[in-house]
Formats: structure tokens, sequence, C-alpha cells
């Protein structure tokens, strides 16, 4: 069965300041990453996504996540923070096994600091 | 660009109500998927449907059932509404039954239950 944890559900940093947001993932198989985000009053849209191509995955905005098999992570990052970046971060793991299905973690709330 | 359509913003029902929660996407997806999000916990998938009249269990299904009359509307139903589950309530769609694909969401209705 796959599973999702996403260390600390509050982030905050200064405008300009490194964003790093924790994701750790449990799946049997090799899995599909996901990381989605989620601005005040709307649905999710997707940041980026592994699906086995390279290990690192650049996304929109600037963000970027590294799959790291050994440590069975998927972290999210951006070198320098934006007002604009606030908001609630999902990470979320799909397999072949479940279709499609995604299992999404618990969430991250990134608050930006000017 | 991929539309999602939920109904309603806001629903504010009665314990006991019938509740239905509509949802409609415009791309001719095949997979439709509803989930409810509540602060701390994430996103939970209640039910999912791959094609018309089909549909499938989610994670969460007690107090829910689902209807896939025509491809693209997906609608969800409170058989008799109770005050746990006031929540937010998200649609999704993607496409086909890749294992990698990515979900357009809606942007969700807040039900309370009074």
């Amino acid at each position: 069965a796959q599973s999702v944890t996403q260390l600390g559900s509050h982030v905050s940093v200064s405008e300009g300041a490194l964003v790093l947001l924790r994701c750790n993932y449990s799946s049997s198989v090799p899995p599909y990453l996901f990381w989605y985000v989620q601005y005040p009053n709307q649905g999710l849209q997707l940041l980026l996504k592994y699906t086995s191509a390279a290990t690192l995955v650049k996304g929109i905005n600037g963000f970027e996540a590294e799959f790291k098999k050994s440590e069975t992570s998927f972290h999210l990052t951006k070198p320098s923070a934006h007002m604009s970046d606030a908001a609630e971060y999902f990470c979320a793991v799909s397999e072949s096994s479940t279709l499609g299905r995604l299992y999404f973690g618990r969430g991250t709330q990134l608050t930006v600091w000017p | 660009d991929v539309k999602v359509t939920q109904s309603s913003r806001y629903l504010v029902k009665r314990t006991g109500e019938k509740v239905f929660l509509e949802c409609v996407q415009d791309m001719d997806h095949e997979n439709m998927f509803w989930y409810r999000q509540d602060p701390g916990l994430g996103l939970r998938l209640i039910y999912f449907s791959y094609d018309v009249k089909m549909k499938e269990k989610g994670d969460i299904p007690e107090g829910y059932s689902v209807s896939r009359e025509k491809k693209e509307r997906f609608s969800l139903i409170l058989e008799s509404a109770s005050t746990n589950q006031t929540s937010m309530y998200l649609c999704a769609s993607s496409l086909g039954q890749a294992f990698n694909e990515k979900l357009f969401f809606g942007s969700g209705t807040q039900l309370s239950v009074l």
C-alpha cells in the first residue's frame, strides 16, 4: 500500500529565502510522485510530477523536486520565495496497481513574510 | 484549457437532508473523482469513476453515493446529511488510465450541515 508523509504542516519563510517542503512516500513498487498547490479559495493545480524520466524535476513558478529512492523522498524546493508562493502544498503518490488513483499527504501551509 | 465546474461554491443544509453535489468537466475525460478536504487531514478519496455508469469506492465512502449517467457529469450524493459531513468537497477529472496523469480540479464546494 502506498502512503505519503509531509513533514511540517506549516512552514514560514522570508521573501527571498529558500523554500523546502518535505515529502516522504511509502510504496512497494516504483511510484509516480506529484506536487500540487492550492491557492486560497481555489482547487488544486499540478506543480510538477516525477515519472522516472529524470530524478530532478522542474515545475512551474521556479519550483523543483528531487526523487531520492534511497531516502524514499520527493522534497520540493525553490531557491527564492516570493509572496505569491503563499499557498498550501500537497504531495501525492500513485502506482500502476492503483490505476491512476492518487494518495495525498496532509498538506503543508507555506507562509511567506515580507 | 480543461474546466471542471462544481455547481455550488457554498452550500448550507440541515441534518437529514438529501444533498446533491454536481460536477461537470468539458474535456471528455474518462476518469472523475470526488475528494473531501479537511484541515490537517489533506484530501481523502470518497468515490471515483473510470467510465459512464461505473463507480469505485475510495477510502471513505460511508454515507455517500455517486452517479455517473453521462461522461461529463459526476454527482456526489449525501443520502442523509450529518454534521460530520461538513467539509470542502473537491471534484477532479483525468484523461484516461495512465498512471502518471494530471488531475484537473474544480474550485470546490464548501458544505455546511447544521
